[in-house]
């Protein structure tokens, strides 16, 4: 089986711009969630999906979005991108019950200038 | 809500030797519990998790960990350490009741020493 897939791996960006992130899960997977890490914050959840819906959501501002499609393929959509924002998102995904591992993706470097 | 702390940011230990890396964990529910590891330029591999049953939780690579719920602990050790070790490692927890949220500790890094 196909990981889970990223893209773009790399993204320069600079501030007040917007960028989307795509994540392609693993095949059957039905859930996914996002993750930043950044050296200072660590690693900090953004956002679960399943079934196209948002279940559970981090303490993270509006701009930051996300959403899922029917084929369980996300998105994230960060907007107004500040400095602080540079970081590495990571997707990961799971099958809907059972097991609780998370399968973690390359993750998506984004540089905001 | 709960939260994880790895003590230790840095471990420099020589090839060979033995290795632990400390994990604990605060939560008000019961939990299960994940060490992950991440390679450079990489994303997450799991490398054992404890969900119920027999404490000792053996994993990939020959690492293995012991989940103490009195001192709700659950730290990572492996009895002999190679080069290719050289990573950073992440304890992490989430809940029984029915979302995956993941709430890391803060990492430690694994520096092996030839």
């Amino acid at each position: 089986k196909a990981g889970v897939t990223q893209t773009p791996r790399y993204l320069i960006k600079t501030r007040g711009q917007q960028v989307t992130l795509s994540c392609s899960p693993i095949s059957g997977h039905r859930s996914v969630s996002w993750y930043q890490q950044t050296p200072g914050q660590g690693l900090q959840f953004l956002f679960e999906y399943f079934s196209e819906t948002q279940r559970n959501k981090g303490n993270f501002p509006g701009r930051f979005s996300g959403r899922q499609f029917s084929n369980s393929r996300s998105e994230m959509n960060v907007s107004t991108l500040e400095l602080g924002d540079s970081a590495l998102y990571l997707c990961a995904s799971y099958p809907s019950t059972g097991g609780h591992e998370q399968f973690f993706g390359p993750g998506t470097r984004l540089t905001v200038l | 809500a709960q939260s994880v702390t790895q003590l230790d940011s840095q471990v420099p230990v020589f090839e060979e030797a033995p290795v632990e890396l400390r994990c604990n964990y605060s939560s008000s529910v019961s939990v299960y519990l994940f060490w992950y590891v991440q390679y450079p330029n990489q994303g997450l591999q799991l490398l054992l998790k404890y969900l119920s049953g027999s404490t000792l939780v053996k994993g990939i690579n020959g690492f293995e960990a012991e989940f103490n719920k009195s001192q709700t602990s659950f730290h990572l050790r492996k009895p002999s350490v190679h080069i290719s070790d050289t990573a950073e490692y992440f304890c992490a927890v989430t809940t029984f009741f029915g979302n995956e949220k993941l709430t890391f500790g803060t990492g430690t890094r694994l520096t092996i020493i030839p």
